[in-house]
Parts: C-alpha cells; structure tokens; sequence
C-alpha cells in the first residue's frame, strides 16, 4: 500500500530535549516536505526536498532541520525545542512530476505528529 | 511572497443545502490549484485539482470547483452536502516550478443533519 508513515505519532517531552521525527515513503517519489499546522493559521511548509541530498528552506524553518541522505527518508530534527514549536506536524511527498519537474504540487500526506513542548 | 486567502472560516449548514467555499491565491505566474479536506483525526487527501485546460474540475464524493483567472479565485462547490461532509477543507496553490506549495487557514464545514 502506497503510503507516506511518520513516527512517532504523538510525543510530549520537554525545553531542550532534542527529539527527531521520522518520515518513510514507500512511493520512489522525488519530493518531500514538512508541515506544521495551527489553529487558524492552517499549514505552513517547513523545509521541502527535491531529491536526495537537495533541501531548501520553507516559510517556518527557525528552530528545524532536516536532511535527505536516503530518497526514502526525510527526517525533521529539532535540536532545541521550545514550547512554540508544540504543534501538528505532517509529512508529505510527491512524485507526480515530469521531466524537470519533480512534482506537480499534488501532495500525499502521512498521518501526522503531534508534537507538545514543555 | 504568495499567499492562499479562504474567505470564511467557520461554515454550518443543514443536510442538502449547497456549499461554495471561497479561495483566492495571490501569484501572477503559473500555479497549480488544489483543494485537500481534513476529516477529524485524520491527514490530508486531495480532494481535486487543476493544472489547466477546462476551468471547472470535478473532484471526488461530488465536489467541484471553478478557476476563475481573472478573479485570482479556485472556489470549491457542492450543490448538496451531507453529514459526512464535515471537515476542514484547505485550498492550495503550488507555484515556483511547483515546489513551493502554501496552503490557505482552512474553512471548517460542520454540516448539521
């Protein structure tokens, strides 16, 4: 089953504990990115990867990092998280590009993480 | 910078009334259009989208949409919503050789039987 699988699912924990969320998809798609989503401010995009290797800053990417060493595989670190960064968290990817072109913005969403911040 | 703009936030209507959702995306270049709804608890699923040709876009579970290129506009629409219709629904625009995809806050639909 085509799927996009992010882990874990729901985490609390504390200022300063770094803590990385994993994202899996099993779909050979070029593209992935990162969401957050807030309460009437909707999804604002994180960081996104044209390929392996190839990432680029979103619209919210203070106190995130991420990396693309496998196609498979977007990682999102927060190295020192603080209370604002308490928030639902979702993957994505795309794979429905052509030529250079890797993605039409057609996205495939994985279930989600949310994320508390003491 | 692009923006995605949905109008209304908060929509309740009874069974079989007909829905428009507005949405308006600020980008003079080339995008592409989506609408993606969110039930409680879950992710994101398209709903339907455009990339060009025909304006109006028919999507799944009896949802359309109009682009409207003048307007800036991508307005979803259903001529009779039922319950389970109830949702977050999120307009979306893709642009910059389609990386970049900005999402509008969401319009939460509560359809009310």
């Amino acid at each position: 089953e085509a799927q996009v699988t992010q882990n874990p699912r729901y985490l609390i924990t504390v200022t300063g504990k770094k803590l990385t969320v994993t994202c899996s998809q099993n779909m050979n798609h070029e593209y992935m990115s990162w969401y957050r989503q807030d309460p009437g401010l909707g999804l604002r995009q994180i960081y996104y990867s044209m390929n392996v290797e190839v990432t680029d800053k979103g619209d919210v990417p203070e106190g995130y990092k991420v990396s693309r060493k496998e196609k498979r595989n977007f990682p999102l670190i927060l190295e020192s998280p603080s209370p604002n960064q308490t928030s639902l968290y979702f993957c994505a990817s795309s794979g429905t590009g052509t030529g250079l072109e890797p993605t039409t913005g057609e996205l495939f969403f994985g279930e989600g993480s949310r994320l508390t911040v003491l | 910078a692009q923006s995605v703009s949905q109008h209304n936030h908060h929509v309740i209507l009874s069974e079989a009334a007909s829905l428009e959702l507005g949405c308006n995306y600020s980008y003079g270049g080339t995008v592409n259009l989506f609408w993606y709804v969110q039930y409680p608890g879950q992710h994101l699923q398209l709903l339907l989208k455009y990339f060009s040709g025909d304006p109006l876009v028919k999507g799944i579970k009896g949802f359309e949409a109009e682009f409207i290129k003048s307007k800036f506009s991508f307005n979803l629409r259903k001529p009779s919503v039922q319950w389970s219709d109830t949702a977050e629904y999120f307009c979306a625009a893709a642009t910059r050789g389609y990386q970049k995809v900005t999402f509008g806050t969401g319009t939460k639909l509560q359809v009310i039987p």
